[in-house]
């Protein structure tokens, strides 16, 4: 039951693109279509944005996307806002037994 | 609008028990597997347990499995964590969500009840 590894902290200026990894294994992340992504501003429940790797629920902004190579799955928000400054938290199925899995999270900062 | 709100958490001595309590609403409760998610102060997300929505089928991180467990009053539409033997690193904002199956992705969440453990 190891946390996926996110970085630490990524920043960027407004109207700049950032990407924010989440490495797994091949029990998790590259064995399963099934990472999200979770939005979290301070003091508030984390907000769904990204499923099943690509997809955006309904009223998420297209300025975020999402993507998988293997073991590792990425978030990419362009066009950065001051409102995107936030947590960010990748989540994945890991089989049966373990069936969410959370990335350490990520601080967005925006410059 | 669904709706989840958590309730019972306060501050328990070590080896104290706790049962938390998630009333939804908003959606139909008996379809949905749930999930209890913690964050310690400052920290990040931790799973801590899962259920199905028959509750038949319950799943546990190894920090919590033979302390906590998890059920569900689908006729209350409740979902419940009985938090036993708590340890100071149980302090955490405890909070629970709802995903469409136990592998599909948590879609909702509760804004938490913090427990604290401290002498």
């Amino acid at each position: 039951q190891s946390a996926l590894t996110q970085p630490a902290s990524v920043s960027g200026s407004p109207g700049q693109s950032i990407t924010i990894s989440c490495t797994g294994t091949s029990s998790d992340v590259g064995n399963y279509n099934l990472v999200s992504w979770h939005q979290q501003h301070p003091g508030k429940a984390p907000k769904l944005i990204i499923y099943e790797g690509s997809k955006r629920p309904s009223g998420v902004s297209n300025r975020f996307s999402g993507s998988k190579s293997g073991n590792t799955a990425s978030l990419t928000i362009s066009g950065l806002q001051a409102d995107d400054e936030a947590d960010y938290y990748c989540c994945s199925y890991a089989g049966s037994s373990t069936p969410v899995v959370f990335g350490g999270g990520t601080k967005l900062t925006v410059l | 609008e669904v709706q989840l709100l958590e309730s019972g958490g306060g501050l328990v001595q070590p080896g104290g028990s706790l049962r938390l309590s998630c009333a939804a609403s908003g959606f139909t409760f008996s379809s949905s597997a749930m999930t209890w998610v913690r964050q310690a102060p400052g920290k990040g997300l931790e799973w801590v347990s899962s259920i199905s929505g028959s509750g038949g089928n319950t799943y546990y991180a190894d920090s919590v499995r033979g302390r906590f467990t998890i059920f569900r009053d689908n006729f209350k539409n409740t979902l419940y964590l009985q938090m036993n033997s708590l340890r100071a690193e149980d302090t955490a904002v405890y909070s629970c969500a709802k995903h469409p199956g136990i592998a599909a992705p948590i879609d909702s969440w509760g804004q938490g009840t913090l427990v604290t453990v401290s002498s």
